[in-house]
């Protein structure tokens, strides 16, 4: 059974500290994702990356940025967070040569105030 | 125009009620499409991918309309554990694409 896990369910942080979100999953999978989704806007794509040390730009990456050292793990970095980054992140993974389904973590609810 | 858009709901229906969801999209080059199912405060999970043909799973079935860029999702027979959100997702060159998602509340 495929296990995404986010390190965090629940975080709050105050305006301009930096804020670090991991993603480990467990089935060896050469791509990984992390989505924010905010009510009305659906899953928006912040940056992805298909192999380790590779990233690449989603729709939304202002203000984020990403680190892929080991295969299993994903982390997104919020460099100075402020309040419209306030939302709920999920990290997604799967195997290459799809499109295949994408395994969701339990998503990190992050409050900036 | 958003590239995948649903109707938010909410569908209030009860228990037994046939139910179904329609999802636009914008890229005619689409080449997969799936729904999936999220509940409160839970991930998406994979409910079931979208064949030219339709295709059914249980009491839910999927369509897909190229020619309108549409695709369908239908419930039979509602039970209270299918209240969710379902999402459409539509990809083109493995660059997926989520709808804001329709929320579906069974009543007893």
């Amino acid at each position: 059974d495929v296990k995404v896990t986010q390190s965090s369910r629940y975080l709050v942080k105050r305006t301009g500290e930096k804020v670090f979100l991991e993603c480990v999953q467990d089935m060896d999978h050469e791509n990984m994702f992390w989505y924010r989704q905010d009510p009305g806007l659906g899953l928006r794509l912040i940056y992805f990356s298909y192999d380790v040390k590779m990233k690449e730009k989603g729709d939304i990456p202002e203000g984020y940025s990403v680190s892929r050292e080991k295969k299993e793990r994903f982390s997104l970095i919020l460099e100075s967070a402020s309040t419209n980054q306030t939302s709920m992140y999920l990290c997604a993974s799967t195997t290459t040569g799809g499109p295949y389904e994408q395994y969701f973590g339990p998503g990190t609810r992050l409050t900036v105030t | 125009r958003k590239e995948v858009e649903q109707d938010p709901g909410p569908f209030n229906v009860p228990e037994g009620a046939t139910v179904a969801f329609n999802c636009t999209y914008s890229n005619s080059a689409s080449q997969s499409f799936f729904w999936y199912r999220q509940d409160c405060r839970k991930e998406p999970k994979l409910l079931m991918s979208v064949y030219s043909s339709g295709n059914e799973d249980g009491r839910f079935t999927a369509q897909l309309n190229r020619a309108s860029q549409y695709i369908s999702l239908l419930i039979r027979d509602s039970k209270l554990s299918d209240s969710a959100t379902y999402l459409c997702v539509v990809s083109w060159n493995n660059d997926m694409r989520f709808g804001a998602g329709t929320r579906l509340t069974v009543k007893p």
